[in-house]
């Protein structure tokens, strides 16, 4: 089955370390996303890109970069970690009219 | 920017009682609204989508009501299970963008 993949799945790292997040998809869509997902915050859109060569802020990118290598995969960077970072990330991809999202497994980091 | 409220943010029914959560989103071009079911540990996923050229779609159990001169919208399950308990959330998207999403419901359905 077409989907979205997320690795690592738990990572654990300190403050101050650089930290990679990988992102792949098999659906063919053009459209993907890095959410982060905090309890009683919902999920918060961290950056987004629309095709390889499109790169967009979301509304908490602050913290973050994001790379996208090709069309099924687009990484998220935490260039110096802090510990209110600890959250889950959700990786998720969409067709080009915005309707449904597919997410990834999610990666728990934990910033100590 | 959107702005999606979302309510209540926990739900304690009875098995076999309905459940209502309930958005609201501020942005009067949004056109599509979805909502999504998170269970515990997993990825959320696509339960029912609604569009702004209609006003109620229903599957089986579940079912979305949309209100645009209120800009509201909510999700409906009757017959609750055990089964759903999870996280809902609703989202909204403007035109061709991107989802924004309310901050979660957690429905607990007792045996």
């Amino acid at each position: 089955d077409a989907d979205v993949t997320q690795t690592p799945r738990n990572r654990i790292t300190k403050t101050g370390k650089r930290i990679m997040l990988e992102c792949s998809q098999t659906k063919g869509h053009d459209r993907m996303y890095w959410y982060r997902q905090d309890p009683g915050l919902g999920l918060q859109l961290i950056y987004y890109s629309f095709d390889v060569k499109d790169i967009n802020k979301g509304e908490i990118s602050d913290g973050y970069s994001v790379s996208r290598q090709a069309q099924a995969k687009f990484s998220l960077s935490l260039e110096s970690a802090i510990p209110n970072q600890t959250a889950l990330y959700f990786c998720a991809t969409s067709p080009n009219d915005g309707t449904e999202a597919f997410f990834g497994q999610g990666t728990r980091l934990t910033v100590v | 920017g959107e702005n999606v409220e979302q309510h209540p943010s926990t739900l304690s029914v009875q098995e076999g009682d309905s459940a209502v959560i309930k958005c609201t989103y501020s942005d009067s071009a949004s056109n599509y609204f979805p909502w999504y079911k998170q269970e515990l540990g997993k990825r959320p996923q696509l339960i029912i989508d609604i569009r702004s050229n209609v006003g109620e779609k229903k599957d089986q159990r579940i079912a979305v009501t949309l209100n645009k001169t209120a800009k509201h919208f909510s999700l409906h399950i009757t017959e609750t299970q055990p089964e759903d308990s999870a996280v809902y959330f609703c989202a909204a998207r403007s035109g061709y963008s991107t989802l924004t999403f309310g901050k979660g419901t957690m429905l607990l359905v007792s045996p």
